[in-house]
């Protein structure tokens, strides 16, 4: 398709499992972000790829959180020994390149830790 | 330390009538603002940008205005409709200076339009 694609769209995991989202950003776009938005909060911002560079990790909460970017092109965002409070929508937006910061987001996944 | 503000989680507008969303920012080394609308179950939605070289971008019922010496900036929608409802977000930038390129966003404000 032509948008930023996100699979699963709902993952219920039980505590202490690992968990691996997929996302696979417009074709073409060289910058990918990942961000999540917990209940009635905002974006947060965990990890950004642009190009080859090396990624912006500022944002991820815990090294229980981990991303890669294989080929320039699909990201997965991993999260082990999942917790409670990891429960939450992530999102994932592809963009140009750096320099145009208006981004495309796919629908997210809806990640429930139980 | 919150870099992006939306100080009203919530905004109720009568339907025609104009919709003022806010925005205000710390750093100033954001160059680079934009406005996100989220409908519930989807992901945002980019609805419109501006440059700090400028002080207002307008794209149809949507104007954007950015006031660096206060670090403010405003979404107007006029004339609000029924479908505008929904959460919009702000957002920031360094786009040609600094080393971050990613996007930090405000926590949002809710917008109700009421027919």
């Amino acid at each position: 398709g032509a948008g930023v694609s996100q699979s699963p769209s709902n993952k219920v995991t039980e505590k202490g499992k690992d968990v691996e989202l997929r996302c696979d950003p417009i074709s073409g776009h060289t910058a990918l972000y990942w961000y999540r938005q917990s209940l009635g909060q905002g974006l947060e911002f965990l990890i950004y790829f642009q190009g080859n560079s090396a990624p912006d990790k500022s944002g991820l909460p815990s090294d229980r959180f981990s991303a890669e970017r294989t080929g320039g092109s699909v990201s997965t965002l991993t999260i082990q020994r999942t917790q409670q409070e990891d429960s939450a929508v992530y999102l994932c937006a592809s963009s140009l390149s750096r320099l145009n910061a208006e981004a495309f987001f796919g629908q997210g996944t809806r990640l429930t830790v139980v | 330390d919150q870099q992006v503000k939306q100080n009203s989680p919530s905004l109720s507008v009568q339907e025609g009538r104009i919709s003022i969303l806010n925005c205000d920012y710390t750093n100033s080394m954001f160059d680079y603002f934009l406005w996100y609308k989220k409908y519930p179950a989807e992901g945002p939605t980019f609805l419109i940008s501006i440059s700090s070289i400028k002080d207002k971008n307008e794209d149809g019922r949507f104007t954007v205005f950015l006031n660096k010496s206060a670090k403010h900036l405003s979404l107007h929608i006029v004339p609000s409709q029924p479908g505008d409802s929904a959460v919009y977000f702000c957002a920031a930038s360094m786009n040609y200076g600094g080393s971050q390129g990613n996007l930090i966003f405000g926590k949002g404000t809710k917008l109700s339009v009421k027919p």
